[in-house]
């Protein structure tokens, strides 16, 4: 089973600025199948990120992806009041889907 | 856009068995990969707990795998979770979620289910 470690589990950053968040699996995996949500407080998750790098439909420019292998990264730059919430990482692969634990953004 | 609305009790008894349909709309449930279920205890994170796919193929969470049971239903553009023997671990809101084609691109807006007598 492939599992994947988020770091750091908070992160503490002013608006304006940029956010970095890291998502490590246990091993190689294919990028075409990790992804990233956003998780408002009492909200379904939401699609941000797929194939590690593509923007899902009517999520901002200031969101971007990369990585691959074993390292994926989210960066969130220019950081809004709406942006300090939960962000998970998933990845699909031998039909099962995982998630990372979270990375919580907090001002 | 496809939506998706969660339904089934909100309480249910330790050792129980729990069962949730999701109903589709804006959408034929013929019409995409996978249609799932994920489910987030209170304060904590993501677990995919299975999926099933139109023609009735079903993949489990191996650590959920003997007590969960994933079906569709395309006459009524529905599908259906049963999960046995319930504890208080269970206690979670649980979502329905469709993935196309591994990653879950539209999400149900939960359904809180609390396991206790």
């Amino acid at each position: 089973e492939i599992v994947l470690t988020q770091s750091p589990g908070t992160l503490s950053v002013s608006p304006g600025e940029r956010a970095t968040l890291s998502c490590r699996a246990s091993q190689s995996i294919n990028s075409y199948y990790l992804a990233w949500y956003q998780q408002k407080p009492g909200q379904a998750p939401r699609l941000l990120i797929y194939g590690a790098s593509n923007r899902a439909t009517g999520i901002p420019d200031r969101f971007s992806g990369s990585g691959s292998g074993t390292d994926f990264t989210l960066t969130i730059n220019r950081l809004e009041p709406e942006d300090f919430v939960v962000y998970y990482c998933q990845q699909y692969g031998s039909s099962r889907w995982t998630f990372g634990q979270g990375t919580k953004v907090e001002i | 856009q496809v939506q998706l609305q969660e339904s089934g009790p909100g309480l249910v008894k330790p050792s129980e068995t729990l069962s949730l349909t999701c109903t589709v709309s804006g959408s034929s449930i013929n019409s995409h990969y996978f249609w799932g279920w994920i489910r987030q205890p209170p304060g904590k994170g993501l677990e995919w707990i299975a999926s099933v796919y139109h023609s009735g193929s079903t993949n489990y969470n191996p650590s959920l795998k003997s007590r969960v049971t994933i079906s569709v239903d395309t006459s009524r553009n529905q599908f259906s979770l049963r999960l046995t023997s319930l504890t208080a671990a269970d206690t979670a809101v649980y979502y329905c979620a469709t993935s196309s084609p591994g990653w879950f691109d539209s999400w149900g807006q939960g359904t809180l289910v609390t396991v206790s007598s």
